[in-house]
Protein backbone atom coordinates (compact mmCIF):
# COMPACT_ATOMS: atom_id res chain seq x y z
CA UNK A 1 0.00 0.00 0.00
CA UNK A 2 1.81 3.22 -1.02
CA UNK A 3 1.89 6.12 0.52
CA UNK A 4 -1.09 8.81 -0.01
CA UNK A 5 0.60 11.67 -1.76
CA UNK A 6 1.05 15.17 -0.24
CA UNK A 7 2.82 18.41 -0.90
CA UNK A 8 5.86 19.20 1.10
CA UNK A 9 5.08 22.44 1.94
CA UNK A 10 2.42 25.07 1.92
CA UNK A 11 2.96 28.51 3.01
CA UNK A 12 0.60 31.37 3.61
CA UNK A 13 1.02 34.69 5.31
CA UNK A 14 -1.55 35.16 8.38
CA UNK A 15 -5.02 35.86 7.59
CA UNK A 16 -4.68 33.96 4.32
CA UNK A 17 -6.17 30.45 3.97
CA UNK A 18 -4.52 27.88 2.28
CA UNK A 19 -5.21 24.37 1.01
CA UNK A 20 -3.31 21.12 1.55
CA UNK A 21 -4.03 18.42 -1.09
CA UNK A 22 -4.12 14.45 -0.47
CA UNK A 23 -4.21 12.40 -3.50
CA UNK A 24 -4.95 8.33 -3.09
CA UNK A 25 -6.37 5.92 -5.41
CA UNK A 26 -9.63 4.20 -5.81
CA UNK A 27 -8.43 1.85 -3.23
CA UNK A 28 -8.42 4.21 -0.59
CA UNK A 29 -9.36 7.32 -0.78
CA UNK A 30 -11.83 7.42 -3.41
CA UNK A 31 -14.04 4.32 -2.04
CA UNK A 32 -14.39 4.71 1.46
CA UNK A 33 -15.52 7.89 3.29
CA UNK A 34 -13.18 7.80 5.74
CA UNK A 35 -10.18 10.40 5.48
CA UNK A 36 -9.01 12.04 8.39
CA UNK A 37 -6.71 14.66 8.91
CA UNK A 38 -4.01 14.93 11.77
CA UNK A 39 -2.07 18.31 12.96
CA UNK A 40 1.67 17.54 14.61
CA UNK A 41 3.20 20.64 16.28
CA UNK A 42 6.78 20.39 16.62
CA UNK A 43 7.48 17.21 19.05
CA UNK A 44 4.41 16.30 19.59
CA UNK A 45 2.01 13.64 18.93
CA UNK A 46 -0.67 14.30 16.22
CA UNK A 47 -4.04 15.43 16.95
CA UNK A 48 -7.03 14.74 15.06
CA UNK A 49 -8.74 17.51 13.30
CA UNK A 50 -11.18 15.95 10.59
CA UNK A 51 -12.92 12.58 10.10
CA UNK A 52 -15.07 11.32 7.21
CA UNK A 53 -13.64 13.33 5.00
CA UNK A 54 -15.44 15.96 6.27
CA UNK A 55 -16.80 16.02 9.75
CA UNK A 56 -14.77 18.11 12.34
CA UNK A 57 -14.70 16.75 16.14
CA UNK A 58 -15.49 19.25 18.80
CA UNK A 59 -13.11 21.47 19.82
CA UNK A 60 -11.40 21.68 16.69
CA UNK A 61 -11.58 25.16 15.43
CA UNK A 62 -14.16 25.97 12.25
CA UNK A 63 -11.36 27.53 10.64
CA UNK A 64 -10.26 23.87 9.70
CA UNK A 65 -12.23 22.49 7.01
CA UNK A 66 -11.97 19.57 4.21
CA UNK A 67 -13.85 18.15 1.08
CA UNK A 68 -12.83 15.15 -1.28
CA UNK A 69 -13.47 14.62 -4.78
CA UNK A 70 -12.69 11.45 -6.32
CA UNK A 71 -8.96 10.18 -5.69
CA UNK A 72 -7.79 13.73 -3.82
CA UNK A 73 -9.15 14.64 -0.22
CA UNK A 74 -8.28 18.48 1.17
CA UNK A 75 -7.82 20.59 4.36
CA UNK A 76 -8.38 24.06 4.41
CA UNK A 77 -7.14 26.50 7.03
CA UNK A 78 -8.92 29.47 6.42
CA UNK A 79 -7.74 32.70 9.26
CA UNK A 80 -4.31 31.32 8.90
CA UNK A 81 -2.70 31.90 12.38
CA UNK A 82 0.94 31.11 13.63
CA UNK A 83 0.30 28.59 15.75
CA UNK A 84 -1.31 26.67 12.72
CA UNK A 85 2.40 26.34 11.99
CA UNK A 86 2.91 22.19 12.10
CA UNK A 87 2.95 19.07 10.19
CA UNK A 88 -0.45 18.08 8.68
CA UNK A 89 -1.18 14.21 7.44
CA UNK A 90 -4.17 12.81 5.70
CA UNK A 91 -4.75 9.24 6.41
CA UNK A 92 -7.15 6.92 4.52
CA UNK A 93 -9.05 3.21 4.93
CA UNK A 94 -7.92 1.51 2.50
CA UNK A 95 -9.07 -2.39 3.15
CA UNK A 96 -8.88 -5.09 4.69
CA UNK A 97 -8.80 -3.11 8.01
CA UNK A 98 -5.04 -1.19 6.98
CA UNK A 99 -4.76 2.10 6.65
CA UNK A 100 -2.47 4.54 5.33
CA UNK A 101 -1.00 8.02 5.88
CA UNK A 102 -0.26 10.80 3.91
CA UNK A 103 3.56 11.91 2.74
CA UNK A 104 3.01 15.11 5.29
CA UNK A 105 3.03 18.93 4.75
CA UNK A 106 4.66 21.21 6.36
CA UNK A 107 2.87 24.80 6.47
CA UNK A 108 4.91 27.75 7.25
CA UNK A 109 2.99 31.16 7.80
CA UNK A 110 4.92 33.34 6.59
CA UNK B 1 -10.76 11.85 29.33
CA UNK B 2 -9.27 8.41 27.86
CA UNK B 3 -4.80 9.41 28.16
CA UNK B 4 -2.36 6.64 26.80
CA UNK B 5 1.55 6.24 27.70
CA UNK B 6 3.56 3.92 26.20
CA UNK B 7 6.45 2.36 27.73
CA UNK B 8 9.40 0.07 27.00
CA UNK B 9 13.17 0.40 26.34
CA UNK B 10 14.61 3.36 23.98
CA UNK B 11 17.30 1.06 22.41
CA UNK B 12 17.45 -2.80 20.89
CA UNK B 13 19.87 -4.31 19.36
CA UNK B 14 19.56 -5.37 15.59
CA UNK B 15 18.05 -8.89 14.95
CA UNK B 16 16.24 -8.77 18.42
CA UNK B 17 12.70 -8.06 19.57
CA UNK B 18 11.39 -4.76 20.42
CA UNK B 19 8.95 -5.04 23.17
CA UNK B 20 6.36 -2.09 23.65
CA UNK B 21 3.32 -1.39 25.90
CA UNK B 22 0.64 0.85 26.19
CA UNK B 23 -1.30 2.25 29.68
CA UNK B 24 -4.74 3.28 29.05
CA UNK B 25 -6.16 5.41 32.01
CA UNK B 26 -9.03 7.41 32.58
CA UNK B 27 -11.06 4.62 30.45
CA UNK B 28 -11.54 1.36 30.32
CA UNK B 29 -9.62 -1.09 27.05
CA UNK B 30 -12.79 -2.92 26.07
CA UNK B 31 -13.89 -0.34 23.82
CA UNK B 32 -13.31 0.06 20.48
CA UNK B 33 -9.59 -0.63 19.14
CA UNK B 34 -5.66 0.34 20.00
CA UNK B 35 -3.46 0.70 17.43
CA UNK B 36 0.44 1.34 16.84
CA UNK B 37 1.69 3.49 14.61
CA UNK B 38 5.15 4.58 14.25
CA UNK B 39 7.16 7.77 12.74
CA UNK B 40 11.04 7.26 11.75
CA UNK B 41 13.12 10.94 12.77
CA UNK B 42 12.19 13.44 10.50
CA UNK B 43 9.58 11.42 7.94
CA UNK B 44 5.78 10.40 7.94
CA UNK B 45 3.66 7.95 10.25
CA UNK B 46 3.43 4.52 9.36
CA UNK B 47 -0.01 2.23 10.50
CA UNK B 48 1.62 -1.12 12.49
CA UNK B 49 -1.82 -2.68 13.68
CA UNK B 50 -4.57 -2.78 15.90
CA UNK B 51 -6.03 -5.09 18.33
CA UNK B 52 -10.36 -5.20 19.67
CA UNK B 53 -9.92 -6.06 23.37
CA UNK B 54 -11.21 -9.43 22.32
CA UNK B 55 -7.65 -10.08 20.93
CA UNK B 56 -8.83 -9.83 17.50
CA UNK B 57 -5.93 -8.05 15.30
CA UNK B 58 -4.85 -6.56 11.88
CA UNK B 59 -1.20 -5.69 10.80
CA UNK B 60 0.03 -3.74 8.19
CA UNK B 61 0.58 -6.13 5.58
CA UNK B 62 4.24 -4.88 4.91
CA UNK B 63 4.96 -5.67 8.62
CA UNK B 64 2.71 -8.63 9.45
CA UNK B 65 5.10 -11.02 9.24
CA UNK B 66 7.09 -9.58 12.68
CA UNK B 67 4.26 -7.92 14.17
CA UNK B 68 2.73 -9.43 17.23
CA UNK B 69 0.02 -7.11 19.22
CA UNK B 70 -1.32 -8.22 22.21
CA UNK B 71 -4.28 -7.02 25.17
CA UNK B 72 -4.25 -7.62 28.32
CA UNK B 73 -7.19 -6.28 30.17
CA UNK B 74 -6.55 -6.75 33.82
CA UNK B 75 -4.25 -4.29 33.22
CA UNK B 76 -5.47 -1.98 31.07
CA UNK B 77 -2.44 -2.38 28.31
CA UNK B 78 -2.09 -3.47 25.09
CA UNK B 79 1.35 -4.13 24.18
CA UNK B 80 3.59 -4.27 20.76
CA UNK B 81 6.00 -6.84 19.42
CA UNK B 82 8.39 -6.82 16.77
CA UNK B 83 10.79 -9.17 16.03
CA UNK B 84 14.17 -8.93 13.57
CA UNK B 85 14.27 -5.29 14.18
CA UNK B 86 16.75 -3.44 12.03
CA UNK B 87 18.24 0.49 11.85
CA UNK B 88 14.60 0.95 9.35
CA UNK B 89 12.39 0.17 12.73
CA UNK B 90 13.83 2.96 14.58
CA UNK B 91 11.57 5.54 15.36
CA UNK B 92 8.88 6.88 17.49
CA UNK B 93 6.32 4.94 18.37
CA UNK B 94 2.81 5.84 19.38
CA UNK B 95 0.22 3.93 20.68
CA UNK B 96 -3.81 5.57 19.64
CA UNK B 97 -7.31 4.86 20.64
CA UNK B 98 -9.14 4.25 17.17
CA UNK B 99 -12.86 5.17 18.28
CA UNK B 100 -16.12 5.07 16.56
CA UNK B 101 -15.46 8.13 14.50
CA UNK B 102 -13.22 5.66 12.35
CA UNK B 103 -9.86 8.04 13.26
CA UNK B 104 -7.00 7.57 15.58
CA UNK B 105 -9.17 10.18 18.09
CA UNK B 106 -6.40 10.00 21.17
CA UNK B 107 -2.49 9.39 20.94
CA UNK B 108 0.21 8.49 23.17
CA UNK B 109 3.14 11.32 23.97
CA UNK B 110 5.32 8.36 21.93
CA UNK B 111 8.46 7.05 22.64
CA UNK B 112 11.64 6.98 20.70
CA UNK B 113 13.02 3.09 19.88
CA UNK B 114 16.70 3.19 18.66
CA UNK B 115 17.58 -0.01 16.77
CA UNK B 116 21.92 -0.33 17.33
CA UNK B 117 24.38 -2.37 18.61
Amino acid sequence: QSALTQPASVSGSPGQSITISCTGSSSDVELYNLVSWYQQLPGKAPKVLIYGDTKRPSGVSNRFSASKSGKTASLTISGLQAEDEADYYCCSYAGVRTYVFGTGTKVTVL
Amino acid sequence: QVQLQESGPGLVKPSETLSLSCTVSGGSISDYYWSWIRQPPGMGLEYIGYIYHSGSTNYNPSLSSRVTISVDTSKNQFSLKLRSVSAADTAIYYCAYYGANDSFDIWGQGTMVTVSS
